[in-house]
Parts: C-alpha cells; structure tokens; sequence
C-alpha cells in the first residue's frame, strides 16, 4: 500500500533563509506524489506534482521538489523563505486501486518564519 | 468562475442532531471526496465518490453518510451516531484515474456545543 510520511511537524526558518520540508513515500508502483499548502481555516491549494515527466518539479510561489526514488523522497524547497509561506504543508500520495483512487496525506508539517 | 464551494463557513449544532454540510462543484470532475481535519492529525479520507450514484467508505465513515443523486454534488451528514464531530471538514473534487489531482473548497468547520 502507498503512504507518506513527513518528517518534523513543526518547521521554522528565517525569512531569507533555505525552506526544506520532508516527505518520504512508500509504494511498490511507480507513485503520483503532491505537495499541497494550507493557510489557516482555508482549504488546501496545490503546490506541485510528480507524475513521472521530471524528477524535478516546480510549483507556484518559488517552491519546487525533487523525486528522489533511491532515497523514496520528495522533499520541498524554496531558496528564500516569505513572510507568507506561513502556512502548513502536505504530502500526499496518489493510492492506485483500479478505478477506486483516493489520495492518502502525510500528518503535515506547520512552517512558520522568523522576521 | 469554476471551483468547490462549501456551505456554511461555519456551522454550530446541538449534541444528538443531524447536520448536512453541502458540497457544490462546477469543474465537470466525476469523482468527489470528503475529510476531516484535526489538529496534528492531517486529514482523514471519510466518503468518496467516482461516480454519480455511486460511492464508497472511506478510512473514518462511522457516524457519516452521503448521497451522489447529482454529478456537482456531494453533501455529507453528520449523524448524532458520530462521537466526536467537531472538527474542519474538507469537500474535494477531481478526475477519475491514477494521478487522482485533487482540487479543494475552503472548507466547513463544524463545533458541537
């Protein structure tokens, strides 16, 4: 069965500083994986995806991730941390069940950045 | 403008009654989700639909249940057999097939008083 798992629930950086946050996936198939972002008491807005074309992706707001498949990771970076990157991240990984897929989401990981 | 909407933002019931939070898209996506939200929990698949009709439990259906009469629509209700509803409930919408692309709406958060 497909899964992720991120690693650190809490995240702070500096502002100007490098954002890294970890997903590591497990899936005996070849996975679709997101990253999706959450400010507070909205809903979740995708960030980017793999689907295979590039191991490295780029998304919106200066964010990108890179499809690691001898370390099963897909860790999230952006160079220079905003103010508004405050938010909480997810993970998710798409769970292929002939005709019955669903995503299953990481636990999260809440950035927060230091002025 | 295409997108998910959810109603109401906010939602307040009494212990022992039924709430119905609706659901509404406008992107012609055939297949349907909704999940709950927790604090440190991430989110938790509750009911999905690939189809108008048609629909399946998901990881946390107990005390939940859904209707899929209308391709746009996906209203899910919280029955008083659910223990603990207070929580943010998450509506999605996407294509059917492996990627499974997910789109959002801003969400319900439903308190129990």
């Amino acid at each position: 069965a497909q899964s992720v798992t991120q690693l650190g629930s809490h995240v702070s950086v500096s502002e100007g500083a490098l954002v890294l946050l970890r997903c590591n996936y497990s899936s005996s198939v070849p996975p679709y994986l997101f990253w999706y972002v959450q400010y507070p008491n909205q809903g979740l807005q995708l960030l980017l995806k793999y689907t295979s074309a590039a191991t490295l992706v780029k998304g919106i707001n200066g964010f990108e991730a890179e499809f690691k498949k001898s370390e099963t990771s897909f860790h999230l970076t952006k160079p220079s941390a905003h103010m508004s990157d405050a938010a909480e991240y997810f993970c998710a990984v798409s769970v292929i069940n002939f005709g019955n897929e669903k995503l299953t989401f990481g636990t999260g990981t809440r950035l927060t950045i230091i002025p | 403008d295409g997108g998910i909407t959810q109603s109401p933002k906010y939602l307040f019931r009494k212990e022992g009654q039924n709430v119905t939070l609706s659901c509404e898209q406008n992107l012609n996506h055939d297949a349907m989700y909704w999940y709950r939200q927790d604090p440190g929990q991430g989110l938790r698949l509750i009911y999905y639909s690939q189809i108008v009709n048609d629909f399946q439990k998901g990881d946390i259906a107990e005390g939940y249940s859904v209707s899929r009469e209308k391709k746009e629509s996906f209203p899910l209700t919280v029955t008083s057999a659910q223990k603990n509803p207070t929580a943010f409930y998450l509506c999605a919408s996407g294509r059917s097939g492996p990627l499974n692309e997910q789109f959002f709406g801003p969400g319900t958060r439903l308190t129990v008083l």
